[in-house]
């Protein structure tokens, strides 16, 4: 199993710029879920999917931010217009059985928005 | 407000020293219980779990962690820690309900070993 995969591995872009992360889930798992890591602020859940149906979104911090999950085995997270304060790690992780054995996590994708 | 709360936000021992970092939340019910590191410039890796029976759960790296129900805690101790044990902690709980499916993730303890 070749885990959760998530691309790019580092993304640094200009400000206005739109983003798009890529998230693989690890197959047969029913959750998606998506954070973001920040010194400030810790790991915040943005949106996560069921099924690819998104169950929260109430973590999305802006309108700027849009996720989806056309199929079971690929999420996108888009940001657009970005802006620097979206400088994060953001992960991606899955689950199955309703997260009763905890998450995989991707190895996330440094953004630098400058 | 419903929440994970990890007592201590930087640790700082000494190799060979004995480790416990607190953990608390505040569901009630039925609840899973898990630990994760994140050593530096990593992903989320899961130390150990906790469903049900022995409170006492063993993982990995010589890490346990101990489920006390009439306390919400669920600490995890190492006997002697390492350099190498230099990482980030996080504490979660799944709590099921209508949120069946998500962890709540406290907000981490950072643990710093010096050799």
């Amino acid at each position: 199993d070749a885990g959760v995969i998530q691309s790019p591995r580092h993304e640094v872009t200009e400000m206005g710029q739109e983003v798009t992360l890529r998230c693989k889930p690890i197959s047969g798992h029913d959750y998606l879920f998506w954070y973001r890591q920040t010194m400030m602020r810790g790991l915040e859940l943005l949106i996560y999917f069921n099924n690819n149906v998104p169950i929260d979104d109430s973590g999305m911090p802006e309108d700027r931010f849009s996720a989806k999950m056309p199929n079971a085995s690929f999420s996108t997270l888009k940001i657009q217009p970005s802006e620097p304060r979206d400088s994060a790690v953001y992960f991606c992780a899955s689950s199955r059985q309703q997260g009763v054995h905890g998450y995989t996590f991707g190895s996330g994708t440094r953004l630098t928005v400058v | 407000a419903q929440s994970v709360s990890q007592h201590n936000h930087h640790v700082i021992l000494s190799e060979a020293a004995s480790l416990e970092l607190g953990c608390n939340y505040s569901y009630g019910g039925t609840v899973n219980l898990f630990w994760y590191v994140q050593y530096p410039g990593q992903h989320l890796q899961l130390l150990l779990k906790y469903f049900s029976g022995d409170p006492l759960v063993k993982g990995i790296k010589g890490f346990e962690a101990e489920f006390i129900k009439s306390k919400f805690s669920f600490n995890l101790r190492k006997p002697s820690v390492q350099w190498s044990d230099t990482a980030e902690y996080f504490c979660a709980v799944n709590k099921g309900g209508s949120t069946l499916g998500r962890l709540y993730f406290g907000r981490g303890t950072q643990l710093t070993v010096w050799p």
